[in-house]
C-alpha cells in the first residue's frame, strides 16, 4: 500500500525566501505525483502535476522534481510571498487515477 | 469554465438522516471519485468510477454510496448519518483515455452529523 509522507508539517518563513516542501512516498511505481494547494475551507488547486517520465515541472515560481528510484518529490517556491501562505498538498497516483495524499505542509510567509 | 462543482457547501444531518451530495463535471472526464478530509488523516478515497456504469470502493467505503448514470454526474449518498461521517468531502475528475491525468477537485462539502 502506498503512503505519503510530507516534511515539515508546518512552515513559517519570512518573505522573499526560498524554500523547499519535501513529498517522499514508499511504493516507486508511480504514473504521476501532483501538487496541490489548499486555502482555509476551500478546495484543491492544482499547482503542479510531473509525469513518470519526467524530472521536473516548472510553473512560475514554482519548481517540482520528482525522483522515483528515492521515492522523493520537492516543491521549490522561489521568492516567498505572503500569498503563498497555504497548506500544499503532494499526491501520488500508483493505478487507475487513485491518489494517496501526504498529510501536508502548512506554510505561512510573514510579511 | 465550471470545473467541479459540488453541491451543497454546507450541511448539518441529524445521526439517522439521509442525504445526497452533488457533483458534477463539465470536463468530459471519465474518471471521477470522492474523497473525505479529516484533521490528522489527510485526504482518503472513498468511492470512485472510470465512466458511466462504473463504480468501485475506495480505502473508506463504508456507509456510502454511489452510483455514475452520466459522465458528467457522480452522487455520493449518505444512508443513515453517523458522527464518525461528520468531515470535508471532495469530488474531483480526471481524464483517463488522452493521457494527462491531472486531477480536479471542487470546493467541496463540509457535513456535520449531530
Amino acid at each position: 500500500k502506498q503512503e505519503v509522507t510530507q516534511i515539515p508539517a508546518a512552515l513559517s518563513v519570512p518573505e522573499g525566501e526560498n524554500l523547499v516542501l519535501n513529498c517522499s512516498f514508499t511504493d516507486s511505481a508511480i504514473y504521476n505525483l501532483q501538487w496541490f494547494r489548499q486555502d482555509p475551507g476551500k478546495g484543491l488547486t492544482s499547482l503542479l502535476l510531473i509525469q513518470s517520465s519526467q524530472r521536473e515541472q516548472t510553473s512560475g515560481r514554482l519548481n517540482a522534481s520528482l525522483d522515483k528510484s528515492s521515492g522523493r518529490s520537492t516543491l521549490y517556491i522561489a521568492a516567498s510571498q505572503p500569498g503563498d501562505s497555504a497548506t500544499y498538498l503532494c499526491a501520488a497516483n500508483n493505478a487507475g487515477n487513485m491518489l494517496t495524499f501526504g498529510g501536508g505542509t502548512r506554510l505561512m510567509v510573514k510579511p | 469554465n465550471a470545473g467541479v462543482t459540488q453541491t451543497p457547501k454546507f450541511q448539518v444531518l441529524k445521526t439517522g438522516q439521509s442525504m445526497t451530495l452533488q457533483c458534477a463535471q463539465d470536463m468530459n472526464h471519465e474518471y471521477m471519485s470522492w474523497y473525505r478530509q479529516d484533521p490528522g488523516m489527510g485526504l482518503r478515497l472513498i468511492h470512485y468510477s472510470v465512466g458511466a456504469g462504473i463504480t468501485d470502493q475506495g480505502e473508506v467505503p463504508n456507509g456510502y454510496n454511489v452510483s455514475r448514470s452520466t459522465t458528467e454526474d457522480f452522487p455520493l449518498r449518505l444512508l443513515s448519518a453517523a458522527p464518525s461521517q461528520t468531515s470535508v468531502y471532495f469530488c474531483a475528475s480526471s481524464a483517463v483515455s488522452s493521457g494527462n491525468t491531472e486531477a480536479f477537485f471542487g470546493q467541496g462539502t463540509r457535513l456535520t452529523v449531530v
